[in-house]
């Protein structure tokens, strides 16, 4: 079955740092990748949604500037959380579709932990 | 503005029970409809979706246009299906994301 994978799966870092999440469908091509936000005990927020050579497209409310949405190949796409605060830490979850199938189902990572202290 | 509703944030049933996990939505234009459950530890994975008119583990869901409804249903709860449900919806047309519901956790009691 299709497979994302996401790196870090945890990660701590101070305020003011930039964190950098992989997301990465190991086993299709996805020209459409998604980012969710899920604060504890609360449903996935949509922050993004990202396409292959092109910009993202930001949910209103969604700093781009604070959030960078990088897709660069069909399998690959990163998420920057610019100068993190204490606020952005949240559980942070990536979705991939697979280009050109059938069934136009998304696909979750497992998620990651950031932790702004 | 597209919404999905589940009102109830946990739901607790004795083993065998029915279970019916309810969930509303409002869009406007014909939405795909799906259920996702997340056990312990686990990521979010696909249950079922209203098209396919499946049964996945013994839960059903049916469609309900009219009272724009897609309730989860099983008629005899397992332990093993204690999880977190969420309840979510896409616009059929282009690359639309899916739109989530807050979730609703599951405990089945032995």
């Amino acid at each position: 079955g299709a497979v994302v994978s996401q790196h870090p799966s945890r990660v701590i870092c101070k305020s003011g740092t930039s964190v950098k999440i992989e997301c990465r469908s190991l086993d299709f091509q996805a020209t459409t990748m998604f980012w969710y936000r899920q604060f504890p005990k609360q449903s996935l927020m949509l922050m993004a949604t990202s396409n292959e050579g092109s910009k993202a497209t930001y949910e209103q409310g969604v700093e781009k500037d604070k959030f960078l949405i990088n897709h660069a190949s069909l399998t690959l796409s990163t998420l920057t959380v610019t100068s993190a605060h204490p606020e952005d830490s949240s559980f942070y979850i990536c979705s991939a579709r697979p280009t050109g199938g059938i069934r136009n189902e998304q696909f979750f990572g497992p998620g990651t932990r950031l932790t702004v202290l | 503005a597209q919404r999905v509703t589940q009102p109830e944030k946990l739901l607790s049933v004795f083993k065998g029970a029915p279970v019916e996990l309810k969930c509303n939505y409002s869009y406007s234009g014909s939405p795909e409809l799906f259920w996702y459950v997340q056990y312990s530890r686990q990521r979010l994975q696909l249950l079922l979706r209203h098209i396919s008119r499946e049964s996945i583990k013994g839960f059903t869901a049916d469609l309900n246009k009219g009272e724009t409804s897609f309730h989860l249903k099983k008629p005899f709860a397992q332990e093993e299906d204690s999880a977190m449900y969420y309840c979510a919806l896409r616009g059929i047309s282009g690359n639309t994301p899916l739109v989530f519901g807050k979730g609703t956790r599951l405990s089945v009691i032995a």
